[in-house]
């Protein structure tokens, strides 16, 4: 069975500083490919950071960047500079092998506090 | 603009009346999804279909119907039978139904049952 793991319902941080999201996965594809979307107070889901697990490099966009560790099964999100408009729910979504849908997390809701 | 437009943004519904949230992508994707999302919860996939004139169901598809005649259009009818109906909607759409692609949302509707 896929399954994804995001063992923190809530977090929070003071603006611009850094703050990390937890997300643990299984599965036992080789091929497969993680997300992390944001869900601001609009409800809009928003494609954040994507991360391929053939690749070792770490997948980065702008303040967002991710610690992929493949062996542990642990993709976390880290949220530097963090900013107000940071605050959203934030959730991990798994995708692997010829598997059609994608398995999503309960989410972490992060507040960004001024 | 190219994007997934959902309307409408709220619907009411009342008890024993069937109603139908619609969806529409301009992105060219042969892959479409509807999720159900409760509060503070994750997303809940109801149906999704691959190709033009097929479906499958996804984790709670009771209650629910859709079909898809065209590419672009992916409709959703709540039927009387979906006993718990007040929810958020969102609509997905991706280029085709593997792994790598990723998957990108509409704005949601509201549903609510008075």
């Amino acid at each position: 069975a896929q399954t994804v793991t995001q063992s923190q319902p809530e977090m929070s941080v003071q603006e611009a500083e850094t703050v990390t999201l937890s997300c643990t996965y299984d599965t036992s594809e080789n091929n497969y490919y993680l997300f992390w979307y944001k869900q601001p107070p609009s409800r809009q889901m928003i494609l954040v950071i994507r991360q391929e697990a053939y690749k070792q490099q770490n997948a980065t966009e702008n303040r967002f960047s991710v610690n992929f560790q493949k062996a542990a099964k642990s993709f976390s999100l880290k949220i530097s500079d963090s900013q107000l408009g940071d605050t959203a729910m934030y959730f991990c979504a798994l995708n692997a092998g010829n598997n059609r849908k994608l398995i999503w997390g309960l989410g972490t809701s992060l507040a960004v506090n001024p | 603009d190219g994007g997934i437009t959902q309307s409408p943004k709220y619907l009411f519904r009342k008890e024993g009346q069937n109603v139908t949230l619609s969806c529409e992508q301009n992105l060219n994707h042969d892959a479409m999804y509807w999720y159900r999302q409760d509060p503070g919860q994750g997303l809940r996939l109801i149906y999704y279909s691959q190709i033009v004139n097929d479906f499958q169901k996804g984790d709670i598809a009771e209650g629910y119907s859709v079909s898809r005649e065209k590419k672009e259009s992916f409709p959703l009818t709540v039927t009387s039978a979906q006993k718990n109906p007040t929810a958020f909607y969102l609509c997905a759409s991706r280029q085709a139904a593997f792994s790598g692609n990723t998957i990108y949302f509409g704005e949601g509707s509201w549903l609510t049952v008075v």
